[in-house]
């Protein structure tokens, strides 16, 4: 079972600056991880899907890079709206299974 | 717009089943992709329950397996989750997804599009 481990759990910035977050896979997942933006009491948002393809209507602040084991998920200049859970997911294909990572808070400075 | 809407009893019994329901609008489940059910403790995160493709054929998170049934019914475009043997620890937000699949290449992507979640409690 491939485990998905998210670093920091929480990152404390303000609007303007750059978050820079980190999902750490426990065995290579080539390309398919995708990332997930989550506010209080909504549904999880797909926001880039195949490690770095940002999904339809996605503000082009958001972007994804890395392969393998390690991914990053940035926001190039943080907007009031983008204070959030973000989660990684990654697809097994033997078994078939979608894992979660544990989530990153971006919390407002 | 496709939208999925989870509908089902807020609060189940200790040890009884979990019945929950998603209907699709917008788009006909017999049109292809797969669709799943996702799930989330309170202040927790996401686990991945299952998943259903319009011809039936499923496939399960092995950590719940034993307890699982995911079923489709077209003709109502919908599909439903039923989860027994409950405890508290399956207290959570249940969300319905839909998980876009090529069929040509088997290949699967990400959860694009998620209905509200519905909140179950497990309690006497």
């Amino acid at each position: 079972e491939i485990v998905l481990t998210q670093s920091p759990a929480t990152l404390s910035l303000s609007p303007g600056e750059r978050a820079t977050l980190s999902c750490r896979a426990s065995q290579s997942v080539s390309i398919y991880l995708a990332w997930y933006q989550q506010k209080p009491g909504q549904a999880p948002r797909l926001l880039i899907y195949d490690a770095s393809n940002r999904d339809t209507g996605i503000p082009a602040r958001f972007s994804g890079s890395g392969s393998g084991t390690d991914f990053t998920l940035t926001i190039s200049s943080l907007e009031p709206e983008d204070f959030a859970v973000y989660y990684c997911q990654q697809r097994s294909n033997w078994p078939r299974t979608w894992t979660f990572g544990q989530g990153t808070k971006v919390e407002m400075k | 717009q496709v939208q999925l809407q989870e509908s089902g009893p807020g609060l189940v019994k200790p040890s009884e089943t979990l019945s929950l329901t998603c209907t699709v609008s917008g788009y006909s489940i017999s049109s292809g992709y797969y669709w799943g059910w996702i799930r989330q403790p309170p202040g927790k995160g996401l686990e991945w329950i299952g998943g259903i493709f319009h011809s039936g054929s499923t496939y399960y998170n092995p950590s719940l397996k034993s307890r699982v049934t995911i079923s489709v019914d077209t003709s109502k475009n919908q599909f439903s989750l039923k989860l027994n043997s409950v405890t508290a620890a399956d207290t959570a937000v249940y969300y319905c997804a839909r998980e876009p699949y090529d069929i040509l290449t088997g290949y699967s992507s990400p959860f694009d599009i998620w209905g509200q979640g519905t909140m179950v409690t497990v309690s006497s």
